[in-house]
């Protein structure tokens, strides 16, 4: 069965550059989450999407911007990355109405 | 606002013994879901359990089963059989509404030979 894909699945980025994390969702669900594990955290959502609309937004900070498109993928800008960015990043997709979450397999995100 | 909490940062148990990982939880939501997730070293989030809060019967699956106890917003996991490959960290996850997860922080399990 296809599963959540993520990548790049390793990033390392430099103090004060710019990212993007993409995310390609189950065929036929609509709906995206992004995650943020820090180190020895637990993860904590930072936004999700249902039919390219923004649903919710939880401590994702103004540095970062996220969108979803036509074709249900998403994609997560962090941009003047600081070293508490470091993390791996999680996506998770869902068909509307259905509470189970999806996960991919993260990206692990390094800024150095 | 809705909080999950675990216990238990880190617990372990003999192969082949039986654990129980505890979870609390609060909200003030009627219809909601509960989930246990577990997290190897690999770091892929990989579902272990759900469980409807408007089901009284607790779920099963394999050697997992919860005790699900709604009145006291408790929601425990029980490995029976412990193997090795349960060595993990165990998140209890909560969502409800806009269905984003709410999640606890976590408790280590070492299955030991």
């Amino acid at each position: 069965a296809a599963g959540v894909i993520q990548s790049p699945r390793h990033l390392i980025k430099e103090k004060r550059e710019t990212a993007t994390l993409k995310c390609y969702p189950i065929p036929r669900h609509d709906t995206v989450y992004w995650y943020q594990q820090g180190p020895g955290q637990d993860p904590q959502f930072l936004i999700s999407f249902y039919e390219k609309m923004q649903s919710d937004k939880g401590s994702i900070p103004d540095r970062f911007s996220a969108q979803q498109f036509s074709d249900y993928h998403s994609e997560l800008n962090m941009s003047s990355l600081e070293l508490g960015d470091s993390a791996l990043y999680f996506c998770a997709s869902s068909p509307r109405g259905v509470y189970e979450q999806y996960f991919g397999p993260g990206t692990r995100l390094t800024v150095t | 606002a809705q909080t999950v909490t675990q216990s238990q940062p880190e617990m372990s148990v003999q192969e082949a013994e039986t654990v129980t990982l505890s979870c609390t939880y609060d909200t003030s939501e009627n219809n909601y879901y509960l989930f246990w997730y577990k997290q190897p070293p690999s770091r892929q989030m990989i579902l272990v359990i759900r469980q409807e809060a408007y089901k009284q019967q607790n779920a099963t699956e394999n050697r997992f089963s919860v005790n699900f106890q709604k009145a006291a917003k408790s929601f425990s996991l029980k490995i029976s059989d412990s193997q090795l490959g349960d060595t993990a960290m165990y998140f209890c996850a909560f969502t409800s509404g806009t269905y984003k997860y709410i999640f606890g922080t976590g408790t280590r399990l070492k299955v030991l030979a």
